[in-house]
């Protein structure tokens, strides 16, 4: 069964330094991938996605991930975190496009000013 | 064009009470998802509709609760007799059908927050 692993419920870092949430999928194929993010209270957004071609993804306010099938990872990246990007994000995977959606459990990130 | 819809945002009842929760797809779009999040917790998928077809239930649980999505209106998700266990965020997510741009993302609504008394 698909399932996708965020191994870090909480991560704090300074605003203006950098930042990667880490994301493990299991799944036979290449799925497709997603980062959503969530402010409190609220839906979720998408950030952006994988479904093939070149493995680093550019995403909104500044974010992007890199899909490494050999380590089957899917980590998120921001160069220079803003307090607003305070919220909690998920990562996830579905194995076709028009399917359900796998969600992980999601990190929280906090952000010192 | 307006995004997805969900009322209300926030719904408390008590036990045994029904709840209905109500999702306005984007406008164009015929596919319908519902997904739960328990606090703590990620979002789990319950079920996908198209429109008066359930394609996939197979999150759903066996008892109290049922989906549809009617060719008129919003899709519906029903529990019936609710429990302190149902307190949850609900939320819902549609994508446009097939063969037709941005068929690939789910785009979510802002969830119904209930809470069971």
């Amino acid at each position: 069964a698909q399932s996708v692993t965020q191994p870090d419920i909480h991560i704090t870092v300074s605003e203006g330094a950098s930042l990667e949430l880490r994301c493990n999928y299991s799944y036979g194929a290449t799925p497709y991938l997603f980062w959503y993010v969530q402010s409190p209270g609220q839906g979720l957004q998408l950030l952006l996605k994988y479904f093939s071609g070149d493995t680093l993804v550019q995403g909104i306010k500044g974010f992007e991930a890199e899909f490494k099938r050999s380590q089957s990872s899917f980590n998120l990246r921001k160069p220079s975190v803003h307090w607003s990007d305070a919220a909690e994000y998920f990562c996830a995977v579905a194995p076709n496009r028009d399917d359900k959606i796998i969600f992980g459990k999601g990190t929280r990130l906090h952000i010192l000013p | 064009n307006a995004g997805v819809m969900q009322n209300p945002r926030h719904l408390v009842r008590r036990r045994g009470q029904e709840a209905r929760l109500r999702c306005s797809p984007m406008k164009g779009h015929s596919h319908v998802y519902w997904y739960r999040q328990l606090p703590e917790e990620g979002l789990k998928f319950m079920v996908y509709l198209q429109k008066e077809n359930i394609i996939d239930e197979s999150g759903m649980p066996k008892e109290r609760f049922s989906a549809e999505f009617p060719k008129e209106g919003p899709s519906i998700l029903r529990i019936q007799q609710v429990v302190r266990g149902d307190s949850a965020a609900y939320f819902c997510a549609s994508s446009p059908p097939r063969g037709t741009s941005g068929k690939d993302t789910q785009y979510f609504g802002p969830g119904t927050r209930l809470t069971v008394l």
